[in-house]
C-alpha cells in the first residue's frame, strides 16, 4: 500500500511566520508534489520536484519555495505566512514514467491568522 | 491553458438511482485523465485513469470512459457509502514527465437511503 504521511492534521500560524509543511513517502517514488485546495478553486498545484535537489513551479508558486533533501522528504516552505495562505495543503507521490499515478497525503488544514 | 469542467456541481440521488458525472477537457496532448474520490477532511483517493478515447475502466458501481473531449463517471445502483466529491484531472505531454494534474472543481454526489 502506498503511503504518504504529512506531519500535521491542523496547523495554526501567525502572519510573518515561517511555515514548513512536511511530507513523506515510503514507495521510493520519483516525483512529488505539492497542492493546495479552497473552496471553488479546486486543487491548484504550488510546486513539484522530479529527483532529488531538483524542482519545478507550478500554477500558484508565489509566497512559497520548496526543498527536497532526500528522496522520500518533500517540504513546502511558507517564507511569510499570510492571511492569504490559509487552505487544505496537500502533498502526493508518484513514480516517473508513462503512467505515474499520483497518490495523496490526508492533508494539512493551515489557518493563519 | 489546460482546463477541466466538472458538472453538475453537486448531485443528490436516491440509493439504488444510477447516474453520470461529467468531465470536459481541453489539453493540448492529453497523457492521461484521473478520477479521484475525496471523503470530506481526506486526500484525494485514486479511482481510475485513462489514456486514450474509448477506454473503459470499472470499478464495483462505478465506470469510467473517455471520448476526444470528455470523460464520464457513471455510477449504478450507488449506495450511501458512494457519497463524496468525485474528482477529474488530466495530465498533458507538453507539461513534461513529472508534471502535476490539472484538476476540476469536482461534483459533490450524495446518495440518500
Amino acid at each position: 500500500d502506498v503511503k504518504v504521511t504529512q506531519s500535521s492534521r491542523y496547523l495554526v500560524k501567525r502572519t510573518g511566520e515561517k511555515v514548513f509543511l512536511e511530507c513523506v513517502q515510503d514507495m521510493d517514488h520519483e516525483n512529488m508534489f505539492w497542492y493546495r485546495q479552497d473552496p471553488g478553486l479546486g486543487l491548484r498545484l504550488i510546486y513539484f520536484s522530479y529527483d532529488v535537489k531538483m524542482k519545478e513551479k507550478g500554477d500558484i508558486p508565489e509566497g512559497y519555495s520548496v526543498s527536497r533533501e532526500k528522496k522520500e522528504r518533500f517540504s513546502l516552505i511558507l517564507e511569510s505566512a499570510s492571511t492569504n495562505q490559509t487552505s487544505m495543503y496537500l502533498c502526493a507521490s508518484s513514480f516517473g514514467g508513462a503512467k505515474n499515478i499520483q497518490y495523496f497525503g490526508a492533508g494539512t488544514r493551515l489557518s493563519v491568522l | 491553458e489546460d482546463q477541466v469542467t466538472q458538472s453538475p456541481e453537486a448531485l443528490r440521488l436516491q440509493e439504488g438511482e444510477s447516474s453520470s458525472l461529467n468531465c470536459s477537457y481541453t489539453v493540448s496532448g492529453l497523457r492521461g485523465l484521473f478520477w479521484y474520490r475525496q471523503d470530506p477532511g481526506k486526500g484525494p483517493e485514486f479511482l481510475f485513469t485513462l489514456y486514450s478515447a474509448g477506454e473503459e475502466k470499472e470499478k464495483e458501481r462505478l465506470k469510467a470512459t473517455l471520448t476526444k473531449k470528455e470523460s464520464f463517471l457513471h455510477i449504478t445502483a450507488p449506495k450511501p457509502e458512494d457519497s463524496a466529491t468525485y474528482l477529474c484531472a488530466v495530465q498533458a505531454y507538453h507539461r513534461g514527465g513529472a508534471d502535476g494534474l490539472t484538476f476540476g472543481k469536482g461534483t459533490h454526489l450524495i446518495i440518500q437511503p
